[in-house]
């Protein structure tokens, strides 16, 4: 059973950068079919995508967080991650890793999600 | 662009039926069949519940069904149950932007 995993930082520093990981257990990052991504939800609000990366290092990211916001894959370690840089309260949300199936562009498996709290 | 539109809110009772719309336009919603529904508790991770407009994941109860006329989807509950009360969000391929996919704003079910 596909398993992703976030880790990584609870408490970061305004104008700091974030750092996640999602760690994939029980299938390969590597599949043709999969792109993987991050989506967050802030406190009281709605799921917002933020960006995805398929195993080859192409990169797909939403233009309201473009401009802050790198992600990568480490093929090696089944892992890919997600950086964002300029942190204010707003990126203050919980933060999900996903599989998304280009088959039909749903998100099949989730992360169970790591809150991130941005304050000094 | 612009997230799909939800109600904020439905209600029904143990028993009911409910259904959850989802409107977009024709360049994503209308434009392609890749709807997806998500049932979210707090706390716990998102949950597919219908993919492809119409198709449910092995698990999923066929009290849940998924359906589509022109730029709206929409989820139907059917025999509502306690443990449905949660948030659902639609989510929708639209192909044409350079960032092709766009979720709803979210509706919370609550079985009164």
């Amino acid at each position: 059973q596909l398993q992703l995993q976030e880790s990584g930082p609870g408490l970061v520093k305004p104008s700091e950068t974030l750092s996640l990981t999602c760690t994939v257990s029980g299938g390969s990052i590597s599949s043709s079919t999969y792109y993987w991504g991050w989506i967050r939800q802030p406190p009281g609000k709605g799921l917002e995508w933020i960006g995805n990366i398929y195993y080859s290092g192409s990169t797909y990211y939403n233009p309201s967080l473009k401009s802050r916001v790198t992600i990568s894959v480490d093929t090696s370690k089944n892992q890919f991650s997600l950086k964002m840089s300029s942190v204010t309260a707003a990126d203050t949300a919980i933060y999900y890793c996903a599989r998304l199936d280009s088959s039909g562009w749903y998100l099949g498996y989730w992360g169970q999600g790591t809150l991130v709290t941005v304050s000094s | 662009q612009s997230a799909l539109t939800q109600p904020r809110s439905v209600s029904g009772s143990p028993g009911q039926s409910v259904t959850i719309s989802c409107t977009g336009n024709s360049s994503d919603v209308g434009g392609y069949d890749y709807v997806s529904w998500y049932q979210h508790h707090p706390g716990k991770a998102p949950k597919l519940m219908i993919y492809e407009v119409t198709k449910r994941p092995s698990g999923v109860p066929d009290r849940f069904s998924g359906s589509k006329s022109g730029n709206t989807a929409s989820l139907t509950i059917s025999g509502l149950q306690a443990e449905d009360e949660a948030g659902y969000y639609c989510c929708s391929y639209a192909g044409s932007y350079t960032f092709p996919w766009v979720f709803g704003g979210g509706t919370k079910l609550t079985v009164l």
